[in-house]
């Protein structure tokens, strides 16, 4: 199993340009999540989803976008991108329950500039 | 909302030393995490708490969930180079059901 496939891994923005993170499970989970990490700040919660077509904020949503038409896709959208949305991003997946923990994604470096 | 506080936040050992790395919630914890992070790279699962008193471990990392149920600790005995890297918690206050929220992590580095 490939578990949480995230592309691209690096990506360079200019301010005002927009693009889109993809996050791709094949472990049929139908938790996702979308974390931002900024250096020595942890993770902040971008979006949840519980399942497809359900979708919900979490800490920082301002900036960016999110959609869910199948379990195992969860793109990030950042429109107007700014260079506070400069971060690490990381999307992760859970089956229902908390036991297994969460399975996370290798990343993407964005820098906008 | 619920808070984590991880102390310390850097920590430098000697090879072969033991070291401790500590959380704190700011709310009673339904489930605790940690997490291990090497540079460049994704959060690995290391071990799950949840019931008061809990303790595991995986290979040389103990973890523990105090009574309280509102600190935990994770320890590494006869630390190694391949130990080195970020120590992440994360946690729910809510029957599992929110998402994580994390600490900013302790960064460890193993000297020979």
């Amino acid at each position: 199993n490939a578990g949480v496939t995230q592309t691209p891994k690096f990506r360079i923005l200019k301010i005002g340009q927009s693009m889109t993170l993809q996050c791709t499970q094949d472990m049929n989970h139908n938790y996702m999540y979308w974390y931002r990490q900024d250096p020595g700040m942890g993770l902040k919660l971008i979006y949840y989803s519980v399942g497809a077509g359900i979708t919900d904020k979490g800490e920082v949503p301002n900036g960016y976008n999110v959609s869910r038409s199948t379990t195992e896709d969860f793109p990030l959208r950042l429109e107007l991108a700014a260079p506070s949305q400069t971060s690490v991003y990381f999307c992760a997946s859970r089956p229902p329950g908390g036991a297994s923990g969460y399975t996370f994604g290798s990343g993407t470096r964005l820098t906008v500039v | 909302s619920q808070e984590l506080e991880q102390s310390p936040q850097s920590l430098i050992v000697q090879e072969g030393k033991n070291l401790t790395i500590n959380c704190t919630s700011s709310k009673t914890l339904y489930g605790l995490y940690w997490y291990k992070q090497k540079y460049g790279e994704g959060l690995i699962f290391l071990m799950m708490l949840q019931k008061g008193g809990e303790e595991k471990s995986h290979e040389k990392i103990t973890a523990k969930l105090d009574e309280k149920k509102q600190q935990s600790s994770l320890h590494i005995t006869a630390s190694q180079p391949s130990h080195a890297g970020i120590y992440l918690c994360g946690a729910d206050s809510n029957s599992g059901n929110t998402p994580l929220v994390f600490g900013k992590g302790t960064r460890l580095s193993v000297i020979a």
